[in-house]
């Protein structure tokens, strides 16, 4: 099983340049989340989503925007990227509880992302 | 509000036992978790509390008191591949995790 797929790995932006960051996962998992994590710092939510079509807000979400229109991909849109948005981005997704699986994330390897 | 309290960083010696502590405030409260990190990688789930006590896998356990909003990691015999962050992460009402700033172990020889 692939698991929780990112694409790209590492991207270089000028400022004011979008972009979408992909993910896609496999497990056919209800709920999807978008992280970024700072250096030595931990993770913060952008956005995350109980369900295809489900959006809402996380910790940190200015500056973002996804979409959730199948089960399996949850895209994170930068519009007008800034320098503080250089950051690693992660997006995890998470099965139903009881269904025995806890409630675990799952993550994909990550999103470098820089913005000069 | 949400706030989660962890070390910054710790180190301690290959084959020695090293404890991790973390203190939350959660609304909403309904799960404990701690994933390890290796530099440059993705989380990777380690352990779950969700009633009081000690839950143990192999050289790691973990325990949790929610009425003290406490939790630590205990990582026995370690080993210089243990050397990685620990996140400790809250979760609460809608599924969400709320992550400390982790804590980043050096193993020695």
């Amino acid at each position: 099983n692939a698991g929780v797929t990112q694409t790209p790995k590492f991207r270089i932006l000028k400022i004011g340049q979008s972009m979408t960051l992909q993910c896609t996962q496999d497990m056919n998992h209800n709920y999807m989340y978008w992280y970024r994590q700072d250096p030595g710092m931990g993770l913060k939510l952008i956005y995350y989503s109980v369900g295809a079509g489900i959006t809402d807000k996380g910790e940190v979400p200015n500056g973002y925007n996804v979409s959730r229109s199948t089960t399996e991909d949850f895209p994170l849109r930068l519009e007008l990227a800034a320098p503080s948005q250089t950051s690693v981005y992660f997006c995890a997704s998470r099965g139903v509880r009881d269904r025995g699986q806890r409630g675990i994330q799952y993550f994909g390897a990550g999103t470098r992302l820089s913005v000069l | 509000g949400q706030n989660i309290d962890q070390p910054t960083e710790m180190t301690a010696t290959e084959g020695a036992i090293v404890q991790i502590n973390c203190t939350y405030q959660t609304s909403g409260f309904n799960g404990l978790f701690w994933y390890q990190q290796h530099a440059g990688e993705a989380p990777t789930f380690l352990s779950y509390n969700v009633l009081d006590g000690l839950e143990e896998k192999g050289r790691f356990s973990s325990f949790l008191s929610r009425s003290k909003g406490y939790s630590y990691l205990l990582l026995k015999e370690l080993q210089m591949k243990d050397s990685a962050s620990y996140l400790c992460a809250a979760q609460a009402a809608g599924n969400k995790l709320t992550f400390g700033g982790g804590t980043r172990v050096l193993v020695k020889p």
